[in-house]
């Protein structure tokens, strides 16, 4: 029973292309984030929803758009893929918004664009 | 912008020794929350310990402790009996509303 899914775990795509990657968690958490960890392994914010409303858009460009149909999923769908879009994204959830909660994560979804 | 910086880029100690990992902070807030989450090679996030500010006491999880200094706003990561296992990527973050901020890790190689 996986707390934290995300499909797929892996994908290659050209430039230019839309794609989307699913989150899912099962914990019963009412947030959900993104998360990018780029080449240096460096670990940003993208976005984050509490109760299904997008509470944290951190400079992320337009072709990148979250939607939660449910407390339960958070999915990102990109837009005309440019290669700087390589990278893991992750996907995490938490019981509540505030600083103090731990932050399950997925398994990540490494995508390539060539 | 609030920053979590991680001076060691890379680190090594051998089996059954003992490492520190450090990690700075910089935030304007009193009450707020830092973690240590360890990724290996899987690329699976793990949450290895926590600690909150408003406590005076260190935390410890098994092998696994922290001495956090408020005042010096430093947070770094005790390893003790190091095992093969430890090998990953230790990301300090200090957890606010809506987010955790990352500093850019700390490679931990484990020899035997």
């Amino acid at each position: 029973d996986t707390a934290v899914s995300q499909t797929p775990k892996y994908l290659v795509t050209q430039m230019g292309n839309d794609k989307s990657i699913k989150c899912e968690q099962n914990l019963g958490h009412d947030t959900m984030y993104w998360y990018k960890q780029d080449s240096k392994k460096f670990l940003k914010i993208m976005f984050s929803y509490n109760n299904k409303e997008l509470i944290i858009n951190e400079t992320v460009p337009n072709r990148f758009s979250p939607k939660s149909p449910d407390k339960a999923h958070l999915n990102l769908h990109i837009n005309s893929l440019e290669l700087g879009d390589s990278a893991v994204y992750f996907c995490a959830s938490s019981q509540a918004a505030g600083g103090a909660y731990e932050q399950y994560f997925g398994p990540g979804t490494r995508l390539t664009v060539t | 912008a609030q920053t979590v910086t991680q001076s060691q880029p890379e680190m090594s100690v051998q089996e059954a020794e003992t490492v520190t990992l450090s990690c700075t902070y910089d935030t304007s807030e009193s009450d707020y929350y830092l973690f240590w989450y360890k990724q290996p090679p899987s690329r699976q996030m793990i949450l290895v310990i926590r600690q909150e500010a408003y406590k005076q006491q260190n935390a410890t999880e098994n092998r696994f402790s922290v001495n956090f200094q408020k005042a010096a706003k430093s947070f770094s990561l005790k390893i003790s009996d190091s095992q093969l296992g430890d090998a990953a990527m230790y990301f300090c973050a200090r957890g606010s509303n809506y987010k955790l901020t990352f500093g850019k890790g700390t490679l931990l190689t484990v020899n035997p």
